[in-house]
Parts: structure tokens; sequence; C-alpha cells
């Protein structure tokens, strides 16, 4: 079972403009952690954002934001004022606490491009 | 940040032949390191866990004798590919967790492996 969805493989958004890039997760554990990286076309993992099950407010990172719903299991990417750097591979991840050992699954992505 | 190493960054070799990679945490102790392994416009694919000192567990249908996972100190673990063919050709990223402090989990930049 996909524990991990992005359902947009790939976005485009007007330079200076908000978006937001969907991440739904699955889990039983009641302790996990999610993440967003950034994967430029060199391929190095970028880390971006962290959101603690237990953490009461969203994430925030500059002009990175997390939209966190625990109830609907979503973890959504707010990238506010986009720039062409912004232009990359965005990955959400989840960490399950427990039984997960700490192992940290991926979804598919989603290829952001910031339009000039 | 904490910076994790691999080595080589690239690698091009002959089917048949066996590949070493290497991944390095330059400034923390690793208890857990992960390998992962990515496909063109794919996502991250988790291949194992290893933690120093005992042996590496494999995730569902990738071949532990294939796969060789040495974690032999605090920072540094290796993955063998033997007899490699071109389907292994792929992109190799380790990431290692920092247990201590932060409790992170660092990414290196990862390794381009060809098989010819």
């Amino acid at each position: 079972a996909q524990k991990i969805t992005q359902t947009q493989p790939g976005m485009f958004v007007q330079e200076k403009e908000a978006v937001t890039l969907d991440c739904t997760y699955d889990t039983s554990d009641p302790s996990y952690g999610l993440f967003w990286y950034k994967q430029p076309s060199s391929g190095e993992m970028i880390f971006l954002i962290y959101q603690g099950s237990y953490d009461q407010q969203n994430a925030t990172e500059g002009r990175y934001s997390l939209n966190f719903q625990k109830a609907r299991k979503s973890a959504n990417l707010v990238i506010s004022a986009s720039q062409l750097g912004d232009s990359a591979m965005y990955f959400c991840a989840m960490r399950e606490g427990g039984t997960g050992g700490f192992k940290t699954i991926f979804g598919a992505g989603t290829r952001l491009f910031v339009k000039a | 940040g904490a910076v994790v190493s691999q080595h080589p960054s690239r690698v091009i070799c002959k089917s048949g032949t066996s590949v070493k990679i290497e991944c390095r945490s330059l400034d923390f102790q690793a208890t857990t390191m992960f390998w992962y392994r990515q496909f063109p416009k794919q996502s991250l694919m988790l291949m194992a866990t290893s933690n120093e000192g005992s042996k590496a567990t494999y995730e569902q249908g990738v071949e532990k004798d294939k796969f060789l996972i040495n974690h032999a100190s605090l920072t540094l673990s290796t993955l063998t590919v033997t007899s490699a063919h071109p389907e292994d050709s792929s992109f190799y990223i380790c990431s290692a967790r920092e247990s201590l402090r932060t409790d992170t989990q660092y990414f290196g930049p990862g390794t381009r492996l060809t098989v010819l």
C-alpha cells in the first residue's frame, strides 16, 4: 500500500506567485514525521521543512510552509513568492516512529516549473 | 548542517564487475545509514537500512547477495553492487541518521552508476 501520495506529477507557477504542492500520507503509527525535500537537476536532496505528528502549529521555514491537516492526513507544501531557482523536483516523505524503524519513505514527487 | 559524502560521484563499469560506493558522515556519528536507489524521473526507493556493527535490513525485493552493505564504523557505510548488469544503472543515494543531538537524517550527494 502506498504510504505517501503526491498526485501532481508536474506544476507550473508564475514567478513571484505562491504555489501549493499536495501530499497525503497513510500511517497507523501515532508518532511520525513529515518532510519535504527539493531535488534540483544535480540530484542532491535538499531538506526544506519538517512537521512532527505532535506539533500543534504548522511548520514554517522562510518561504516554505507546511499546511498540516492531521485528520485529513495531508501535509501540503506552500511556497510563497516563487523564484526561478525553485524549479526542481519536490518530494514529500514520511518517517514513522516505533515499528517504522526510523526509515524514511518518499512520495513519487512533483516537478515544479517556475515561469518568468 | 551535518555533511554526508559519497564516493565516487559517478562510476562507469562493465557488465559483470563489482562496484563499491562509500558513504561517510563527516562531522557526526551515524548509528544508522540508509541506501536508496532512484531511477530517472522516479522517486527514491529505500533499498536497505544498516546499523553499525550489525547486518543490514533489506527492503522487500532487494537482493542482499547482489547489494552488499557493510556498516563497519560509525562514520562509514559501503554499498557493493556485485556482478553489475545494465539494469543496475541508477542513482544511488545514501543517508545517515544523526541520533545524538538533532536526530536528523542527512543525505549524501548521490552516486550515478552506469553499467555498460
